[in-house]
């Protein structure tokens, strides 16, 4: 298994300009969230979604937008860059397993966006 | 939410165990305390995690004090892999995932050679 895939690595972009940050995962997990993380502070959640066709808010979701056409893919798209969004985006996911089985979540290797 | 407070910063040194602890003063009976760690460059992964009773695995142990407000996670022998920022967070248990973690800044632990 690949795990969690992330492209690109790295991005410069200007103020104004559109993109669409690319994540996906081989393991049929049902959950998959998009984190971002700021110099020498921890991640913050964006947006997550629990399965195909479901999507909701994290704790800073302005700015980005998600779908979730299929199982495996959890694009993250930037409408309009500031440069408050240049920082490090980490997509992740987990089994969203009945019971009581723990399921960890597995992240991704990260982009780092720069906005100019 | 409840929160975690962690040391900014702890050394060890190569091979002797490390002891990370964790204050949580406002958990809750429902939260569960996990333990992610993020290598330099690299995404978080994940360690261990524990509701009341202590927890060992193949990479650390969890020990949960009775009054659950403060844990420690024990790495047996550091390696200069260890070497990176630990995350203690609290969370719910919901539908057998661990979702929407709330992270803090978190331990960096370095490991001297």
């Amino acid at each position: 298994n690949a795990g969690v895939t992330q492209t690109p690595k790295f991005q410069v972009l200007k103020t104004g300009q559109s993109m669409t940050l690319q994540c996906a995962q081989d393991m049929n997990h049902e959950y998959m969230s998009w984190y971002r993380q700021d110099p020498g502070m921890g991640l913050r959640l964006i947006h997550y979604s629990v399965g195909a066709g479901i999507t909701d808010q994290g704790e800073v979701p302005n700015g980005y937008n998600v779908s979730r056409s299929t199982t495996e893919d959890f694009p993250l798209r930037l409408l309009s860059a500031a440069p408050s969004q240049t920082s490090v985006y980490f997509c992740a996911s987990s089994y969203s397993g009945k019971g009581t089985s723990y399921n960890e979540q597995f992240f991704g290797p990260g982009t780092r966006l720069t906005v100019l | 939410d409840a929160k975690t407070t962690q040391p900014n910063s702890m050394e060890s040194n190569e091979e002797e165990p490390v002891h990370l602890p964790c204050n949580h003063s406002t958990i809750s009976g429902t939260d569960y305390i996990h333990w992610y760690r993020q290598l330099p460059s690299q995404g978080p992964e994940y360690v261990i995690h524990g509701l009341t009773s202590n927890v060992n695995n193949r990479m650390a142990s969890l020990a949960i004090a009775e009054d659950r407000k403060s844990s420690t996670l024990i790495l047996h022998r550091a390696t200069l892999r260890d070497a990176a920022v630990y995350y203690c967070i609290l969370g719910k248990f919901s539908s057998g995932s661990a979702r929407q973690l709330t992270f803090g800044s978190g331990t960096q632990l370095t490991v001297l050679p």
